[in-house]
C-alpha cells in the first residue's frame, strides 16, 4: 500500500518556467512533510520541509503548498533553471512513531535551456 | 570535513555471496538508516537505529542484516537470502530519531549481482 502518491513521474520544462510537483498521502496522522532533492549518483538532500499547522512555506525559489482537508502537498519551483535538473522526492512521516519517512516514487524533472 | 562516508561507491557480487556495505558519520549523530532505491520506486527503508546496540526493522528488511556496535557506523549486509539485491543503497544519519530532524544521506553504493 504506497500512503505517499507522487506526480509526475516525469516533467520537462523550459528555463524561466515554473514546475509544479504534486503529492497525496493516505494517512491523516502525517505531521510533517520533507522534499528531497537527489541529483544522479548522489545522496537526496533536504530542500524543504513544512507541518499542516502552515498552508505554505517559501525558501527562494522554492514553494510547498499544503491543502490539509485534501490531503496534498505541493512543490513549486519558481524561474526553474537547469540547474534544478533532479529527481525530487516527496515524504511525510508521524510525530511520536517509529521515526519513518515514508516517500513518493519521485519525479524527474528537467529544465531545458 | 562532517559527513557521511559510504564505501564502496560499486559493488559486484556473485549471487549466493553475502556482501558487507559500509556507512560512517562523523556528524555525532545518534540515529542512523538504510534505504534501498530500485528505479521508479523511491526510497524503502530497510533498517534503522536511534542508539548504539539497537535497530529495527524497516519495511523491507528480509535477506538483510545490520549491527550498531559503534555510534558513527551501520553497516548492512546483503545476504544471501535476498532474492533481488541489485539496488541502489543509501545510508542517512539524523541527530536523534525524532521526526523534525532532518536525515542527511550518503552518496549510495550501487550493488550489482552479476
Amino acid at each position: 500500500q504506497q500512503q505517499v502518491k507522487q506526480s509526475p513521474q516525469s516533467l520537462i520544462v523550459q528555463k524561466g518556467g515554473i514546475s509544479i510537483i504534486n503529492c497525496a498521502y493516505e494517512n491523516t496522522a502525517f505531521d510533517y512533510f520533507p522534499w528531497y532533492q537527489q541529483f544522479p549518483g548522489k545522496g537526496p538532500a533536504l530542500l524543504i520541509a513544512i507541518r499542516p499547522d502552515v498552508s505554505e512555506k517559501k525558501e527562494g525559489r522554492f514553494t510547498i503548498s499544503f491543502n490539509k482537508s485534501a490531503k496534498q502537498f505541493s512543490l513549486h519551483i519558481m524561474d526553474s533553471q537547469p540547474g534544478d535538473s533532479a529527481t525530487y522526492f516527496c515524504a511525510a512521516s508521524i510525530e511520536g512513531s517509529n521515526y519513518k519517512l515514508t516517500f513518493g516514487k519521485g519525479t524527474l524533472l528537467t529544465v531545458n535551456p | 570535513d562532517g559527513g557521511i562516508t559510504q564505501s564502496p561507491k560499486y559493488l559486484f557480487r556473485k549471487e549466493g555471496q553475502n556482501v558487507t556495505l559500509s556507512c560512517e558519520q562523523n556528524l555525532n549523530h545518534d540515529a542512523m538508516y538504510w534505504y534501498r532505491q530500485d528505479p521508479g520506486q523511491g526510497l524503502r527503508l530497510i533498517y534503522y537505529s536511534q542508539i548504539v546496540n539497537d535497530f529495527q526493522k524497516g519495511d523491507i528488511a528480509e535477506g538483510y542484516s545490520v549491527s550498531r556496535e559503534k555510534k558513527e557506523s551501520f553497516p548492512l549486509t546483503v545476504t544471501s537470502a535476498q532474492k533481488n539485491p541489485t539496488a541502489f543503497y543509501l545510508c542517512a544519519s539524523s541527530i536523534t530519531a525524532g521526526v523534525m530532524n532532518e536525515q542527511f544521506f550518503g552518496p549510495g553504493t550501487r550493488l550489482t549481482v552479476l
